[in-house]
């Protein structure tokens, strides 16, 4: 079975902390993806990468970084975590033709301190 | 700017009641058209999708979704609801632009009463 998986389910940090967020994917997608959700909000696009080394702002980049070495993993950094960036992260992967979707991880419940 | 509007927030049905969930884009060609549901705790499931043809789409776990381009609309259906239907679900179009991705609704949370 094809998956997006994200290290962490649950992760705590401190205000001020670097944080890293995870994703691998075993599907051979070139893209990825990072979304925060929060209630009443949906889901907003943090920042994505259509090829390794590549990454493009999505609507909310402010306070977030990327990386993305090898193809299969797209890790989101915050680099000074804040009590506003306590949240669910989704990470998601896709092939380049958007006729097929994106598949998602089980998400990350990042809380700060 | 492109946007997708799903205007219920909460929406309760019966078990066994039919459902309907309502979503409106803002395009201006047709874009790509997806529903997506999300179990608590879990990450977002594609119900299904529409590109072009047939309008009416079939999906997973028996859902519908009919495209309507008068209306700029893509409703969710199904003709009889099950206990374990109750998720929120989000409906999101893509673009035919280039280094653009999924835009998502807010999403409508449907609770199922016995």
């Amino acid at each position: 079975d094809v998956k997006v998986t994200q290290s962490s389910r649950y992760l705590v940090k401190r205000t001020g902390e670097k944080v890293f967020l995870e994703c691998v994917q075993d599907m051979d997608h070139e893209n990825m993806f990072w979304y925060r959700q929060d209630p009443g909000l949906g889901l907003r696009l943090i920042y994505f990468s259509y090829d390794v080394k590549m990454k493009e702002k999505g609507d909310i980049p402010e306070g977030y970084s990327v990386s993305r070495e090898k193809k299969e993993r797209f890790s989101l950094i915050l680099e000074s975590a804040s009590t506003n960036q306590t949240s669910m992260y989704l990470c998601a992967s896709s092939y380049p033709d958007r006729y097929y979707g994106y598949t998602f991880g089980s998400g990350t419940r990042l809380t700060v301190v | 700017a492109q946007s997708v509007t799903q205007p219920d927030i909460h929406i309760t049905v019966s078990e066994g009641a039919s459902l309907e969930l309502r979503c409106n884009y803002s395009y201006g060609a047709t874009p790509y058209l997806f529903w997506y549901v999300q179990s608590p705790g879990q990450g977002l499931q594609l119900l299904l999708k529409y590109f072009s043809g047939d309008t009416l789409v079939q999906g997973i776990k028996g859902f519908e979704a009919e495209f309507k381009r008068s209306q700029s609309s893509f409703n969710l259906r199904k003709p009889s609801v099950h206990w374990s239907d109750a998720a929120e679900y989000f409906c999101a179009v893509h673009t035919n632009q280039a280094g653009t991705a999924l835009i998502f609704g807010k999403g409508t949370t449907l609770s199922v009463s016995s």
